[in-house]
């Protein structure tokens, strides 16, 4: 069975703090996918990651996918209220349809 | 492009109830999935179909089931519902080019078994 374990679980920061959020797995992942998903709505696709190595930015988040493609991380640069939501990571298996969720990591900012 | 689409979003039954739930894909997908989402197990995957044709199921009794229409529309039933079933229930729909494959969410259906 293959897993995604998420950490933390939970973050709570000060505005203009970083932070970064890990996806780790014992499994290789084709790509793995970023979203963000706020309460009482589904989630929103970030980023995906394909190669071993990549570095993707978005603004003030920058996402890395591990060379063996099992890990993953998010780091958020000097983080806003905004900001503030479910950040999930999900590893697409193979050629299915089926993604593999993180259990999540419930980030708050504080202004 | 309209996003993905749920309807309703919220619903009420009572235990032992049967419910059926609506998802409308992104205009060209032909893949729709569906999760539930609970605050104790996250995201679990039901299944997923493709043209019609269920491809992939997760680890949930036969009470759940689904099924796709030809213009990819796609419903999910769940029978004789039970209290554990209450969740966030979402449908993504998916499109793959070569290796990307990126699933869009719906903004969900909050059903609620008293």
């Amino acid at each position: 069975t293959q897993l995604l374990e998420q950490s933390p679980q939970f973050l709570s920061i000060q505005e203009g703090e970083n932070l970064t959020v890990y996806c780790n797995s014992s499994s290789v992942f084709s790509s793995l996918q970023w979203y963000r998903q706020e309460p009482g709505e589904g989630p929103v696709l970030l980023v995906t990651v394909v190669t071993g190595g990549e570095v993707k930015k978005l603004k003030r988040l920058t996402f890395q996918f591990g060379d063996a493609r099992k890990d993953s991380s998010l780091h958020i640069t000097a983080a806003q209220p905004g900001d503030t939501g479910l950040y999930l990571c999900a590893g697409v298996s193979g050629n299915t349809g089926k993604l593999i969720f993180g259990q999540g990591t419930t980030l708050q900012v504080k202004p | 492009k309209a996003g993905v689409t749920q309807t309703p979003r919220y619903l009420i039954k009572t235990r032992g109830q049967q419910v059926t739930l609506s998802c409308s894909p992104i205009s060209g997908h032909r893949s729709v999935s569906w999760y539930q989402q609970t605050p104790g197990q996250g995201l679990q995957f039901l299944f997923e179909y493709f043209s019609e044709t269920q491809r992939n199921k997760g680890n949930f009794p036969g009470r759940f089931s689904g099924r796709q229409f030809s213009n990819s529309r796609s419903e999910m039933n769940v029978s004789t519902l039970e209290l554990g079933d209450s969740a966030l229930y979402l449908c993504a729909s998916s499109f793959r080019t070569g290796s990307l494959y990126e699933q869009y969410f719906g903004p969900g259906t909050r059903l609620t078994v008293t």
